[in-house]
């Protein structure tokens, strides 16, 4: 059975410019999602998906990042315009069950904001 | 609001040597508290976890016990080896859907 797979796995844009990190979980998966780990600190919880609802959105930094799930399939997320500070790992996951801890992990797509 | 410290790294080791990483915690409630691992080039996976005070999680020769009076859930491991090398992650949930982590510890052992 596939993973959770991210794309691109690196994106290197200019301050300004969009970019759209793509999620696909694992088949079945209902719970989706992301998280961010900028260098050298914690990862944090962005949101959190059931199907196609944000279930909680409580992490996002600001109205530059945009995430949807349609079709409670595969998740985007999308920034525009780019910032320095936007720079980092984002990471996907996915669950079966809606308790968070038994969470499968994608590899990360990592940004870099020049 | 909820937090995870861990000891900062890198940890560098021997093979066989013993392993200890350090990972504290503050929440409101009773978390459930986990141990998440990064090896190069993949993404994070669980490696154990403890739902309730003085559980135990163990997997893989690693260990770690849910205390409740310390807030500590330290991980350790009685003889580490080259493939052990990669990024521990300290985690909990109190069941908001959602895991807050520590910063990582980078682990590094050496032939």
């Amino acid at each position: 059975e596939a993973g959770v797979t991210q794309f691109p796995s690196h994106s290197v844009i200019e301050k300004g410019q969009t970019v759209t990190l793509r999620c696909d979980p694992i088949s079945g998966h209902d719970n989706l999602y992301w998280y961010r780990r900028v260098m050298g600190k914690e990862i944090k919880f962005l949101l959190h998906f059931v199907k196609e609802s944000k279930q909680d959105e409580s992490g996002m930094p600001n109205n530059r990042f945009l995430a949807e799930r349609t079709g409670g399939t595969y998740s985007t997320l999308k920034v525009q315009p780019a910032e320095l500070e936007d720079s980092g790992v984002y990471f996907c996951a996915s669950s079966q069950r809606p308790g968070a801890g038994e969470l499968f992990f994608g590899e990360g797509s990592r940004l870099t904001v020049l | 609001g909820d937090s995870v410290t861990q000891m900062e790294g890198p940890v560098t080791l021997s093979e066989e040597a013993f392993l200890t990483i350090n990972c504290t915690y503050t929440a409101t409630g009773y978390p459930s508290l986990f141990w998440y691992v990064q090896y190069p080039g993949e993404g994070l996976q669980l490696l154990l976890k403890a739902t309730k005070a003085d559980d135990k999680g163990s997997n893989k020769g690693f260990e770690a016990t849910y205390r409740k009076e310390t807030t500590s859930f330290h991980l350790e491991k009685g003889s580490v080896q080259v493939s052990d090398s990669a990024v521990y992650f300290c985690a909990l949930s109190t069941g908001f859907q959602k895991l807050v982590f520590g910063t990582g510890t980078r682990l590094l052992v050496s032939p």
